[in-house]
């Protein structure tokens, strides 16, 4: 089955710090993709960035950017240079390989990192 | 991208009544999605809305509780049926773009409704 774990329900971070928030992922498939989602308090849902399994390069999104580590299978979240707004709840999914074999590709979610970014 | 709506972005609902949320896609999508959030909660996929067929239903989620519909590749429906307090929650539209090549590194949501159930 697959997993995804968030082990800190709540982080602080003071403004211009950087941050990361771990994520950790169980599956058996060799082909899977990985996201991070902000959630701000009004509720939608803002992709923040994408890591595929067979990617060899960390991605990034400007100020984001994704520490993978395969064998390890974590897939942290780094935010450099914090701001007052991205204080939000953030989410790491996980879309698994039954969408490479034709299925549906719905993704799995973790519990979630609420950060609060202090003045 | 894909820029997804909802409607309506909240609502007060009685307990036993029934409210359908639409969903609207500014482009064809391959797989659409509705997700639900209850309060402090991650979120949890009620079901996947197959286009010309039935939707498909994850555990714990029923098609008399929550009927899908998804008449085109742009558009679906969620109803809540029945609706008490434990429905109280956000749910989530959401979809895949279609594209020739893999497009699997991309998933979008709609801004969520925000439902309470009295």
């Amino acid at each position: 089955a697959q997993k995804i774990t968030q082990t800190q329900p709540g982080m602080f971070v003071q403004e211009k710090e950087a941050v990361t928030l771990d994520c950790t992922y169980d599956t058996s498939d060799q082909s899977y993709g990985l996201f991070w989602y902000k959630q701000p308090s009004s509720g939608e849902m803002i992709f923040l960035i994408y890591q595929g399994s067979y990617d060899e390069q960390n991605a990034t999104e400007g100020r984001y950017s994704l520490n993978f580590q395969k064998a390890r299978k974590s897939a942290n979240l780094v935010i450099s240079a914090s701001q007052l707004g991205d204080s939000a709840m953030y989410f790491c999914a996980m879309r698994g390989g039954r969408v490479y074999r034709g299925s549906q590709g719905n993704l799995i979610f973790g519990k979630g990192t609420k950060l609060s970014v202090k003045p | 991208s894909a820029v997804i709506s909802q409607k309506p972005s909240r609502d007060i609902c009685q307990r036993g009544t029934s409210l359908t949320i639409q969903c609207q896609v500014d482009s064809q999508v391959t797989m659409m999605f509705w997700y639900r959030q209850q309060p402090g909660q991650s979120l949890t996929l009620i079901a996947t809305a197959n286009q010309g067929s039935e939707a498909t239903y994850e555990s714990g989620f029923v098609i008399d509780k929550f009927p899908i519909s998804r008449p085109n590749l742009t558009f679906s429906t969620l109803t809540v049926s029945n609706m008490s307090p434990e429905d109280s929650s956000i749910y989530l539209c959401s979809a895949t773009p279609r594209s020739g090549g893999s497009s699997y590194n991309e998933q979008f949501f709609g801004p969520g409704t925000r439902l309470t159930v009295l």
